[in-house]
């Protein structure tokens, strides 16, 4: 089974200063990974994913990702935050023998919180 | 880029109504979509699988005559919410994948649509 760990509930950052967002997952065969972020009373929009390559994905917004297979890791990382990253933010795995979406797992979330 | 629209956005109604909820996908084709439901400070959960043109699937626990889903055509799905009671107040969200749709596409998101029931 398909699993997603998101460690801290709440992240606290001051503006400008460098943000991560914890992410872990399990998954018994390859992984894709994605990134998606949640304002008030909206949808989830897609940040970013990995699926093979370079470790260091880049995505939407300026964030960027860095996909870890022996920690089994996909951690979310912005150079600069800005107050208006402040959102919930969601890691979800799917197996790539997944076609059909069934088995796309969501994280419990982190809300970020980025302080002026 | 991929527009999957929602609506309503939120809606109140009375304890024992049905509500109807709407999802299209509006630049593209959707043969399959997802119905998710998010309780406060909590992760999404899949609540069933919508597949145009067939019944749809749903998850464990989740009960099918309380929670009708129509997928009648390849751009539009829709959630009924029948004999609403309070415990169903949340937030109802769908998604969609741009055809093919393989394992590494991303899911497309509606704005959610805020239900309470009072």
């Amino acid at each position: 089974a398909q699993s997603v760990a998101q460690p801290e509930d709440q992240v606290n950052v001051a503006e400008g200063n460098p943000l991560t967002v914890k992410c872990t997952y399990s998954v018994s065969g390859n992984p894709y990974l994605f990134w998606y972020v949640q304002y008030p009373n909206r949808g989830l929009q897609f940040l970013l994913k990995y699926i093979t390559g370079d470790n260091l994905v880049k995505g939407s917004y300026g964030f960027e990702a860095e996909f870890n297979k022996s920690q089994t890791s996909f951690h979310l990382k912005k150079p600069s935050a800005l107050v208006s990253d402040s959102a919930l933010y969601f890691c979800a795995v799917r197996d790539i023998r997944d076609n059909y979406g069934q088995n796309f797992v969501f994280g419990p979330g982190t809300r970020l919180s980025v302080l002026p | 880029g991929a527009v999957v629209s929602q609506h309503p956005s939120w809606v109140i109604c009375k304890s024992g109504t049905s509500v109807k909820i709407e999802c299209r996908s509006l630049d593209f084709q959707a043969t399959t979509m997802f119905w998710y439901r998010q309780f406060p400070k909590q992760s999404l959960m899949l609540m069933a699988t919508s597949n145009e043109g067939s019944k749809a699937t749903y998850e464990q626990g989740v009960e099918k005559d309380k929670f009708l889903i129509n997928h009648a055509s390849l751009t539009l799905s829709t959630l009924t919410v029948t004999s609403a009671h309070p415990e169903d107040s949340s937030f109802y969200i769908c998604s969609a994948r741009v055809p093919p749709g393989t394992a590494n596409s991303p899911l497309h998101f509606g704005n959610g649509t805020r239900l309470t029931v009072t």
